[in-house]
């Protein structure tokens, strides 16, 4: 079965740390990008970062720069998110997602989405 | 970031209603756009990429269109299972941006 199984969720202080962990099973996982997206309590979706297949690129959103690394062990099929200097705004339920790239032939394009997602990990920053 | 604004925010409908939901980015994204479902408690499930290409496994009620700044998601007949919320999100630039989503509920 095709999967991704996010963990490392928690309770933390404000100006705490938690790593999260997403772990890929079914498919080749070291082909793909990874995307973490989170989604605060009644709120939206928020795209948070992203990882290249070999980990040589990585992208966040401004909020999180200097915070958050994300990282990958290919031979692990997992995929990490270190949160650093956590704010009460980073509560959120945090997901990873597979971030798929298709081919377009006729144009010779190239185009992403986030084909696979986990169930998603809870984080609390609360004192 | 590019702001990607979606209409509206919130919509009822009845099973059967055809519907529409607009996304629009505030630069010109190609067609570098993907829909997600999303339903209470659950993880995102994409729908559509490329602006109209639909996921496998998807039905065919759903459909995509739209290229640079404005794009829709049409529903042909709602189906009871289609309420929930919905996403679009921009793959062009970094950082990443999703709509703020649509409330697609019952009338």
């Amino acid at each position: 079965e095709v999967q991704l199984v996010e963990s490392g969720g928690g309770l933390v202080q404000p100006g705490g740390s938690l790593r999260l962990s997403c772990v890929a099973s079914g498919f080749t996982f070291s082909r793909g990008w990874v995307t973490w997206v989170r989604q605060a309590p009644g709120k939206g979706l928020e795209w948070v970062a992203n990882i290249k297949q070999d980990g040589s690129e990585k992208n966040y959103v401004d909020s999180v720069k200097g915070r958050f690394t994300i990282s990958r062990d290919n031979a692990k099929n997992s995929v990490y998110l270190q949160m650093n200097s956590l704010r009460v705004e980073d509560t959120a339920v945090y997901f990873c997602a597979r971030d798929y790239t298709y081919y377009f032939q006729s144009s010779g394009y190239y185009y992403d989405a986030l084909d696979i997602w986990g169930q998603g990990t809870i984080v609390t920053v609360s004192s | 970031a590019i702001q990607m604004t979606q209409s509206p925010s919130s919509l009822s409908a009845s099973v059967g209603d055809r519907v529409t939901i607009t996304c629009r980015a505030s630069q010109a994204i190609r067609n570098d756009l993907s829909w997600y479902q999303q339903k209470p408690g659950k993880a995102p499930k994409l729908l559509i990429y490329a602006a109209s290409s639909l996921q496998s496994g998807i039905p065919l009620r759903f459909s995509g269109s739209g290229s640079g700044t404005d794009f829709t998601l049409t529903i042909s007949s709602l189906q009871p299972e289609d309420f929930a919320t919905y996403y679009c999100l921009q793959d062009y630039y970094y950082p990443r941006t999703f709509g703020q989503g649509t409330k697609l509920e019952i009338k």
